[in-house]
């Protein structure tokens, strides 16, 4: 997959609306989802996770929703400010021979247009 | 609270050189991992230490060493950089394999 990089999805919104990001994930296996934000010239950011026994969970301006039937990741982010512009991308981790194995998405970027 | 802190920020190195990569964390997490970044290829796992005293290959581990030198340090080794181990470098670290990751600023390494 890709992540950072000159081909990532790109998803354009305007300030104070609302965005929705979404990841399909590989594994039925996977019980545990996190979303992460990476600005430019940083690390990942750990921003919101749900586990596979819940279909939705809320934070601070954002929600993630699960939907195992499709293998489905969304994270939506309420009245979206500039300081949201940065590359979002979702992990699955699942259980793997002799522990856990984390999956990252491919990420999108989002543009906060002020 | 400084949370998982790399150093350098940045490298330049010429082909055949080599160095090592620091990692600590102060979170008292078991898990560490060092992953690159590349425009393209999205986030490839190196190595990894679920716990301290064990470590184990990733995804991408061809010319890379690692030492868990204790719980808070996870050193990363380059002995002959080559010009495709330009990219960036992160440290992540977590609780358990089973928990979301912190990750470092990174270090921007570049191969000549």
């Amino acid at each position: 997959g890709e992540s950072v990089g000159l081909h990532l999805p790109t998803l354009s919104v305007q300030e104070g609306d609302n965005s929705i990001i979404n990841c399909a994930y590989s594994n039925s296996a996977s019980d545990y989802f996190i979303w992460y934000k990476q600005e430019s010239g940083k690390g990942p950011q750990f921003i919101i996770d749900i586990r596979s026994n819940m279909d939705k969970r809320q934070g601070q301006r954002v929600t993630v929703l699960l939907n195992k039937t499709v293998k489905h990741l969304s994270l939506q982010i309420a009245a979206t400010q500039p300081g949201d512009s940065a590359v979002y991308f979702c992990a699955e981790i699942y259980p793997n021979t002799g522990g856990f194995k984390t999956i990252f998405g491919a990420g999108t970027r989002l543009f906060v247009k002020a | 609270n400084a949370g998982v802190t790399q150093t350098p920020k940045f490298q330049v190195l010429k082909t055949g050189q080599s160095m090592t990569l620091q990692c600590a964390q102060d979170m008292n997490h078991n898990s560490m991992y060092w992953y690159r970044q590349d425009p393209g290829m999205g986030l490839r796992l190196i190595y990894y230490s679920a716990s301290e005293g064990t470590t184990d290959k990733g995804e991408v581990p061809n010319g890379y060493n690692v030492s868990r030198l204790n719980k808070r340090e996870f050193s990363l080794r380059l002995e002959s950089a080559a010009p495709s181990q330009t990219s960036v470098y992160f440290c992540a670290s977590s609780v358990t394999p089973n928990y979301g990751y912190t990750f470092g600023s990174g270090t921007r390494l570049t191969v000549v």
